[in-house]
């Protein structure tokens, strides 16, 4: 049973719109790291987030941004939605500072579109 | 730079065969590797992963995947495949010490069929 949450499940919006996307990192996860799944592709690296700031980002405009809170959970926001946006939005928590490549926990995604 | 290639789309299996999904990996320092798999609808579950210890690495449902670094491979194998197996599957591939920017591979998309 995955220790990560995301809210919504399911969205619909219209390009041009702004949305925001909500992740619950697993108890003691000092890191999250949003992925982007578009239909029939491996997820791609947007950012990751250590300690509340940025700790690295893919290759994605500004436009996607992100926020990290104290108790764990963050929150991915895009604006100006273009219809490309669509996909399954994924969250990933871990712990930095361990020891060699720990892996993630994987949230079971936010599927948006946009129309 | 770090990435994975997974040389397989799609792969078909009858139950109780052998499955085979193959990875090749391309590092500019000694990588950390996993494999992930997903279900319809379903977050990414950790499979297994590789950190530089024992290159035959065993993981949960009866996978194993063999590191080797003169072939630049980290091929996922199943003695037995079971319908329940079937699902995407996803080579990653992160820096060691670092799990910023965990890249992964296109995937492979196994079918099992009865």
């Amino acid at each position: 049973e995955t220790g990560v949450t995301q809210s919504p499940t399911h969205l619909i919006k219209t390009r041009g719109q702004q949305v925001t996307l909500r992740c619950s990192s697993q108890s003691g996860h000092n890191t999250v790291s949003w992925y982007q799944q578009a239909l029939g592709q491996g997820p791609q690296f947007i950012f990751q987030y250590y300690r509340e700031e940025e700790n690295g980002r893919g290759n994605f405009p500004p436009r996607f941004s992100g926020l990290q809170f104290p108790n764990y959970s963050s929150e991915l926001n895009v604006n100006a939605l273009e219809l490309d946006d669509s996909a399954l939005y994924l969250c990933a928590s871990s712990i930095t500072g361990r020891t060699v490549g720990y892996g993630y926990t994987f949230g079971s995604g936010t599927r948006l579109t946009v129309v | 730079a770090q990435s994975v290639t997974q040389l397989d789309s799609h792969v078909s299996v009858s139950e109780g065969t052998p499955v085979l999904l193959r990875c090749n990996y391309s590092s500019s320092y000694s990588p950390s590797l996993f494999w992930y798999v997903q279900h319809p609808n379903k977050g990414l579950q950790l499979l297994l992963k590789y950190t530089s210890a024992a290159t035959l690495v065993k993981g949960i449902n009866g996978f194993e995947a063999e590191f080797k670094k003169s072939e630049t491979s980290f091929h996922l194998t199943k003695p037995s495949a079971h319908m329940s197996d079937a699902a995407e599957y996803f080579c990653v591939v992160s820096r060691p010490y670092n799990n910023n920017d965990m890249r992964f591979g296109a995937g492979t998309r196994l079918t099992v069929k009865p």
